[in-house]
């Protein structure tokens, strides 16, 4: 979708490591949220924001931390990476309404080695 | 803990059939239901919702179907077409919260 950009798409990193994925939306959204899909995990929410510097946890927070300091930015952190996150890396906006759903990024693929 | 479960994994349908993808949900306070569908190497796309109120909704060749004693929802797709192959994720969210619990997804392969 045009209105959300990620970056970088694909990154491969060494374990320990910090690493930075950046959300942009055009949208001006009030939520933005970041998930991970993994094989049999289906989506999970690591993190998510109600507007600028108000965030919250999701159901797999634990080693990430996200800051969002413009609408239109949200960043997710891997404060030292490691293996397990491995996975591919969603932002999502919105949404508008309780029936409108998200709109998707492209997703980022991090590999962790 | 699993609060939304899509059983089925995998579903392959003929070409012009229909295809009926399921969901289940353990969270009585879920108000809201939403189907995605997944291209590989894509961000998942909305396709259609439904409102705890409602026991239907339709929109062209999908129709989503709750029942709420049975914490169950449905996605039927009539007819099926080559195109719909892809992957399937049912969403549920409580009243006010703007946050969807996804299920583990089920990928749809229509054959032509």
């Amino acid at each position: 979708d045009a209105g959300i950009t990620q970056s970088p798409r694909h990154k491969v990193t060494e374990t320990g490591t910090p690493v930075t994925l950046r959300c942009h939306q055009t949208e001006n959204h009030r939520y933005m949220y970041w998930y991970r899909q993994d094989p049999g995990h289906g989506l999970r929410l690591i993190h998510y924001s109600y507007g600028v510097k108000d965030t919250d946890k999701g159901e797999v927070s634990d080693g990430y931390s996200v800051s969002r300091s413009k609408t239109e930015d949200f960043l997710l952190t891997l404060e030292s990476a490691t293996s397990s996150q491995t996975s591919v890396y969603f932002c999502a906006t919105g949404p508008q309404s309780s029936l409108g759903g998200y709109t998707f990024g492209s997703g980022t693929r991090l590999t962790v080695v | 803990d699993q609060q939304v479960k899509q059983n089925s994994p995998s579903l392959s349908v003929q070409e012009g059939r229909i295809s009926i993808l399921n969901c289940d949900y353990t969270n009585s306070m879920f108000d809201y239901f939403l189907w995605y569908k997944k291209y590989p190497a894509e961000g998942p796309t909305f396709l259609i919702s439904i409102s705890s109120i409602k026991d239907k909704n339709e929109d062209g060749r999908f129709t989503v179907f709750l029942n709420k004693s049975a914490k169950h929802l449905s996605l039927h797709i009539v007819p099926s077409q080559p195109g719909d192959s892809a992957v399937y994720f049912c969403a549920a969210s409580e009243s006010g919260t703007y946050k969807y619990i996804f299920g583990t997804g089920t990928r749809l392969k229509v054959l032509a």
